[in-house]
C-alpha cells in the first residue's frame, strides 16, 4: 500500500528562523514521484516541486530547498529565513505509474510569527 | 489567464437539495479530478476522468456523480446533499496522470444544513 505521512500537524516559528517540514512515504514501486504543494490562507493549492524516484539530487529554489533520501523514504522541505508570507498549509503527495491518483499527506500548517 | 475555473465559490444547501459544481480548464489537459478537503484529512479523491469520455471512482465516490462533458469540462453533481458533504471541493487537471502534477481550481466551499 502507498502512504504519505506528515507527522507535524502544526509548526510555529518566528520570522527569519529556518524551518523543516517532514514527509515520509511508503511505496513498493521502483518508479514514483513526490510532490509538495502549498495552500496559503486564501485557500488555493499551489504546486511547488515534483521529484521522480531516480533523481536524488537536492533541489534549491531561492529560500526553499528539498532533501530527498530514498534510504529513509523521506522528502523533506526546508524554508530558510522564513517570512510571514510563508504561512500556509503544506502538503506532500506521492504518485506512481501503478496508481493513477496521487496519495496525499494530511498537511502541515506552518505559522510564521512576525 | 490559463488555468482551472470552478463555480460557484460558495454554496449553502439544505439537506436533500441537489446541485452541480462546474469545472473547466483551458490548458488542453487530458485528465481531470474532483477532490474534497476536510480539516485534518488532507485531500481525498472523489472521481477522476483520465481522458474525455471516461470517468472512474476515487476514494470517496458515494453520494456523487460526475460528467466529463468534453475535454475542457468536468462537473460534479450532488443528487441529494447531506451534512456529511459539507466540505471544500477542488477541481484539478493534469496533462496525463497525476504524476505530472496538478493544476487546481480555486475551490468551492459547500455547506449543507
Amino acid at each position: 500500500a502507498q502512504k504519505v505521512t506528515q507527522a507535524q500537524t502544526e509548526i510555529s516559528v518566528v520570522e527569519k528562523e529556518d524551518v523543516t517540514l517532514d514527509c515520509v512515504y511508503e511505496t513498493r514501486d521502483t518508479t514514483y514521484y513526490l510532490f509538495w504543494y502549498k495552500q496559503p490562507p486564501s485557500g488555493e493549492l499551489v504546486f511547488l516541486i515534483r521529484r521522480n524516484s531516480f533523481d536524488e539530487q537536492n533541489e534549491i529554489s531561492g529560500r526553499y530547498s528539498w532533501n530527498f533520501q530514498k534510504s529513509t523514504s523521506s522528502f523533506n522541505f526546508t524554508i530558510t529565513a522564513s517570512q510571514v508570507v510563508d504561512s500556509a498549509v503544506y502538503f506532500c503527495a506521492l504518485g506512481s505509474d501503478s496508481n493513477y491518483q496521487l496519495i496525499w499527506g494530511a498537511g502541515t500548517k506552518l505559522i510564521i510569527k512576525p | 489567464n490559463a488555468g482551472v475555473t470552478q463555480t460557484p465559490k460558495f454554496q449553502v444547501l439544505k439537506t436533500g437539495q441537489s446541485m452541480t459544481l462546474q469545472c473547466a480548464q483551458d490548458m488542453n489537459h487530458n485528465s481531470m479530478y474532483w477532490y474534497r478537503q476536510d480539516p485534518g484529512m488532507g485531500l481525498r479523491l472523489i472521481y477522476y476522468s483520465a481522458s474525455e469520455g471516461t470517468t472512474d471512482k476515487g476514494e470517496v465516490p458515494n453520494g456523487y456523480n460526475v460528467s466529463r462533458l468534453n475535454k475542457r469540462e468536468f462537473s460534479l453533481r450532488l443528487e441529494s446533499a447531506a451534512p456529511s458533504q459539507t466540505s471544500v471541493y477542488f477541481c484539478a487537471s493534469s496533462f496525463r496522470d497525476g504524476n505530472y502534477g496538478y493544476t487546481f481550481g480555486s475551490g468551492t466551499r459547500l455547506t449543507v444544513v
